[in-house]
């Protein structure tokens, strides 16, 4: 394991279910973050949590919405998502901006 | 805003050459560059990290350089095995703000 921790692994919703996506990070790390990953296309950033407070968020639709409790856990709540939203969900921690990013391995939403 | 451009989309080799994956981006003013592997449908392994004041930094086989002003950093593999098939990203951190951009990748194929 990474010491980032996603659940779950792969999740398949309608357009009208709600869900969520959890993250974990057991590495004592200040900041948090959530990318989309599109076939052929960079990485995306979604949302950046800095001690729990959120400081970027990059034009996300509002049927994403995430939650910092703390700063060990991270997660996106899924409302009324499209087909273009499916996609691989990558969480990454990361300690100040000195030091690279440490990836969990991914939730791969499908929305039918 | 960065751009991140790598160099081959796509590249296959035969089992024990040596490779070089090219990453160019457009804004010098970076803080690091990380090279990650992804392997299909997993999230992204930390390979190297390079900070703005350093030129190379070496793991295993690997070895990561990074010419900050002409806006471009090598991966260099050696000895290529078939378990290095995997998209090879680069990424880079910005001066400002917390989040790095990423290329499209590299899909290294390594034949036996």
């Amino acid at each position: 394991e990474t010491g980032v921790t996603q659940t779950p692994r792969h999740l398949v919703m309608g357009m009208t279910n709600k869900k969520s996506l959890k993250c974990e990070q057991h590495l004592g790390h200040n900041a948090m973050y959530w990318y989309k990953q599109s076939a052929k296309k960079p990485l995306e950033l979604m949302f950046v949590y800095n001690f729990k407070e959120q400081t970027e968020n990059n034009s996300v639709p509002s049927r994403f919405s995430p939650e910092c409790p703390n700063s060990s856990h991270l997660f996106l709540h899924l409302h009324t998502l499209q087909p273009e939203d499916s996609a691989l969900y990558l969480c990454a921690s990361s300690q100040d901006t000195e030091y690279g990013y440490t990836f969990g391995s991914g939730t791969r939403l499908t929305v039918v | 805003k960065q751009e991140v451009t790598q160099i081959p989309a796509a590249l296959s080799v035969p089992e024990g050459e040596n490779l070089v994956l090219n990453c160019s981006f457009t804004d010098s003013a970076i803080y690091n560059l990380q090279w990650f592997r992804q392997d299909p449908g997993k999230g992204l392994t930390s390979l190297l990290l390079i900070q703005s004041s350093q030129r190379e930094q070496t793991s295993g086989r690997l070895n990561a350089s990074l010419d900050k002003s002409s806006g471009r950093s090598t991966l260099y593999i050696a000895a290529s095995q078939p378990g290095d098939s995997a998209t090879y990203l680069c990424a880079v951190r910005v001066n400002t703000g917390n989040q790095f951009y990423f290329g499209t990748g590299t899909s290294l194929t390594v034949i036996p």
